[in-house]
C-alpha cells in the first residue's frame, strides 16, 4: 500500500477535450510531483509543489495546469491535447525536502490515451 | 547538469540466476543514490538508497554499494525469483537548479527485467 492514489486509472480523450487527473496523499507529506512516463524515455518530472506553493516548472507546455488546493491533494488539468501526450503520468508525495536522501511515495499512475 | 546511465535490457534470466544491472551516474554535487521498482501496473516502491560513498544499501535480497570512484550504484541479487519481475530505476538525487532545498530526482530510463520459471 502505497498511500498515494491517482484517479482515474485510464483515461481515453480527444485533442479537444478537457478533462482532470486526480492524485491524492494518505501520509501526512507536505510536497507533491508530477511526472510523465513515456516509453524508451526517463521519467520527466514537470512540476513540483511544496507546502502548496510550485517551486519547479520544466518547460512543461500550458496545455497542462496543475492546482494543488491542499498538501493532501493535486490536481492536473488537461485542455487541447496533443497525441505525443499519451502516456503514464504519476505522481509522488514526500517531506518537504530538508536534504538529499528523501524518499518519494508514488501512486500507480493514470494511463492517458489523447486520439 | 544531472543524469543516470542504466543498461537498457531487457533483460531475461532463469529463476535462481544472479542478477546485475549497471548504473552509472554524472551529478554535479555529492548525490544520494536510488534504486525503484515498478511492478506491473503498479507505481514506482523504493527498493534501496545509499547516501554516502561507500554505503551499501540492500533490501529483498538486492545489494548496491556507492562507488564514488567509479560513479557507479550496481544493482545485484544473487538468486532472483519469477516475483522479481519488474522495472528497475537507478536515480539520484541533488539539489535542484535553484541550488535551494528542493532536490530533485534524475532517473535512469529503467531495466526491464523478466524472470522465468
Amino acid at each position: 500500500e502505497t498511500g498515494v492514489t491517482q484517479t482515474p486509472r485510464h483515461l481515453v480523450m480527444g485533442m479537444t477535450n478537457k478533462k482532470s487527473l486526480k492524485c491524492e496523499q494518505h501520509l501526512g507529506h507536505n510536497a507533491m510531483y508530477w511526472y510523465k512516463q513515456s516509453a524508451k524515455k526517463p521519467l520527466e518530472l514537470m512540476f513540483v509543489y511544496s507546502l502548496e506553493e510550485r517551486v519547479e516548472n520544466n518547460s512543461v507546455p500550458s496545455r497542462f495546469s496543475p492546482e494543488c488546493p491542499n498538501s493532501s491533494h493535486l490536481f492536473l488539468h488537461l485542455h487541447t491535447l496533443q497525441p505525443e501526450d499519451s502516456a503514464l503520468y504519476l505522481c509522488a508525495s514526500s517531506q518537504r525536502p530538508a536534504g538529499p536522501s528523501y524518499e518519494q511515495y508514488f501512486g500507480p499512475g493514470t494511463r492517458l490515451t489523447v486520439t | 547538469g544531472n543524469s543516470v546511465t542504466q543498461m537498457e535490457g531487457p533483460v531475461t534470466l532463469s529463476e535462481e540466476a544472479f542478477l546485475t544491472i549497471n548504473c552509472t551516474y554524472t551529478a554535479t554535487g555529492y548525490p544520494s543514490l536510488f534504486w525503484y521498482v515498478q511492478y506491473p501496473g503498479e507505481g514506482l516502491q523504493l527498493l534501496l538508497k545509499a547516501t554516502k560513498a561507500d554505503d551499501k544499501g540492500s533490501n529483498k535480497g538486492f545489494e548496491a554499494t556507492y562507488r564514488k570512484e567509479t560513479t557507479s550504484f550496481h544493482l545485484e541479487k544473487g538468486s532472483v525469483q519469477v516475483s522479481d519481475s519488474a522495472v528497475y530505476f537507478c536515480a539520484l538525487s541533488d539539489r535542484g537548479e535553484s541550488g535551494g532545498s528542493n532536490y530533485k530526482l534524475t532517473f535512469g530510463k529503467g531495466t526491464l527485467l523478466t524472470v522465468n520459471p
